[in-house]
């Protein structure tokens, strides 16, 4: 099956740049989302990707994808408190008509003063 | 409504009872999604509804889980005699179906089988 990998956990320091990083295995993904969840809530859209680009910035967040090592990563400029949270990187399965998201265990972002 | 809502927000059962999970959709959303999400890890998928029809149901993970949707609206997850390992939260989702998709999110039910 397809499967996303993230790395758990990541500390930075506020006003620092904070790089959050995903592997995915379907080379067929034709977009690439990047979600945030907030203690207690649910998740939330941040941005996605279309697969033939490489790189899509919007304000403080930019990401950029390696479709031929199947990375893609999320860069926040200006790391503040308030984007504590956890990160989710999902791809795109096609799978009975519809396109599934396959969501990675979520990386777990802390900012410090 | 404004956005997803779930209900109950927070469920404590007993082992082998059966609890009823509600979703509330956006309005006009065809689409609708259950997930799972345990402690440290990632969102499992459930199921899929189309409107009313459950063309993946790939995710669920036994015959003691269940789903409907009526009215092409409000979806409730079924889970029959409960185990500790079906405590996590459960997510359920919206959308348009549409390509690139957005998902919009309930705050989800936190399920917890003493």
């Amino acid at each position: 099956g397809e499967d996303v990998e993230q790395s758990l956990f990541l500390s930075v320091r506020e006003g620092d740049s904070s790089v959050i990083n995903c592997t995915y295995t379907d080379s067929s993904s034709t977009y690439l989302y990047w979600y945030k969840q907030e203690p207690g809530a649910g998740l939330q859209l941040l941005t996605y990707i279309f697969s033939n680009m490489d790189m899509k910035q919007d304000q403080r967040l930019t990401v950029l994808l390696n479709k031929k090592d199947k990375h893609l990563s999320l860069r926040i400029a200006d790391t503040q408190t308030g984007d504590s949270a956890i990160y989710f990187c999902a791809e795109t399965e096609l799978s009975g008509g519809y396109n599934k998201l396959i969501f990675g265990a979520g990386t777990r972002l802390a900012v410090h003063p | 409504g404004a956005g997803v809502s779930q209900s109950p927000s927070n469920k404590v059962t007993e082992k082998g009872k059966d609890v009823e999970l509600r979703c509330d959709p956006i309005s006009g959303h065809t689409a609708l999604y259950w997930y799972r999400q345990s402690l440290g890890q990632g969102l499992e998928f459930l199921i899929y509804f189309q409107g009313n029809s459950a063309p993946d149901k790939s995710g669920l993970p036994s015959d003691r889980f269940s789903a409907e949707r009526t009215g092409g609206s409000v979806s409730t997850l079924t889970i029959q005699r409960t185990q500790q390992e079906d405590s996590a939260v459960y997510l359920c989702a919206s959308s348009l179906d549409l390509v690139p998709d957005t998902q919009y999110f309930g705050p989800g039910t936190r399920l917890t089988v003493l």
